[in-house]
């Protein structure tokens, strides 16, 4: 089966424009994450949907960012107006719904590499 | 709460040589731990996981086992190869959520 994509695997922009990253799950998976590591640092969680509802984003750092899954298939992520501090490399990844959270194996897109200047 | 510590990097090491990268966990309840490697120019990989204390997770040459009495999931490799170059992350879920918690990554680079 095709894994998870993300597009753009790349982007350069300047602060206080906008840029929106894509996400396509595996085909048939409900949980849809996204993640970020800043350079050097940790990766570190955003967001979390079920289909198409958010089920926890607690790791959202403003209100420049907004995530949609609309149709609870491909996941976009807005960063609006992006900062500097937000460079950095946006993972997205996706799993199975099971019964017993534990056993969940979350697969991991490439990456899109954001650099705002 | 939930955090992952592992050994800074860089790492170089010659061919075959043994390899151990270090990883101790915070955790509330019972987690779930994992190590996920990441090749140049690609995604994220599930290496091999633990679900339980005791419990060995092995794949490539690679082993980990979850040790709950020193909070570690330390990776080992008795012979590593060139192809083994990659950023190594641990990571845990806790089994009371669905967000995974990272380290900051090790760069291995293995040199014929």
């Amino acid at each position: 089966e095709a894994g998870v994509t993300q597009f753009p695997s790349h982007s350069v922009i300047e602060k206080g424009q906008t840029v929106t990253l894509r996400c396509d799950p595996i085909s048939g998976h409900d949980n849809l994450y996204w993640y970020r590591r800043v350079m050097g640092k940790e990766i570190k969680f955003l967001l979390h949907f079920v289909k198409e509802s958010k089920q926890d984003e607690s790791g959202m750092p403003n209100n420049r960012f907004l995530a949609e899954r609309t149709g609870g298939t491909y996941s976009t992520l807005k960063v609006q107006p992006a900062e500097l501090e937000d460079s950095g490399v946006y993972f997205c990844a996706s799993s199975r719904r099971l019964a017993g959270a534990t056993q969940e194996t979350q697969y991991f897109g490439p990456g899109t590499r954001l650099l705002v200047l | 709460g939930n955090s992952v510590t592992q050994m800074e990097g860089p790492v170089t090491l010659s061919e075959e040589a043994f390899l151990t990268i270090n990883c101790t966990y915070t955790a509330t309840g019972y987690p779930s731990l994992f190590w996920y490697v990441q090749y140049p120019g690609e995604g994220l990989q599930l290496l091999l996981k633990a679900t339980k204390a005791d419990d060995k997770g092995s794949n490539k040459g690679f082993e980990a086992t979850y040790r709950k009495e020193t909070t570690s999931f330390h990776l080992e490799k008795g012979s590593v190869q060139v192809s083994d170059s990659a950023v190594y992350f641990c990571a845990l879920k806790s089994n009371t959520g669905n967000q995974f918690y990272f380290g900051t990554g090790t760069s291995l680079t293995v040199i014929p």
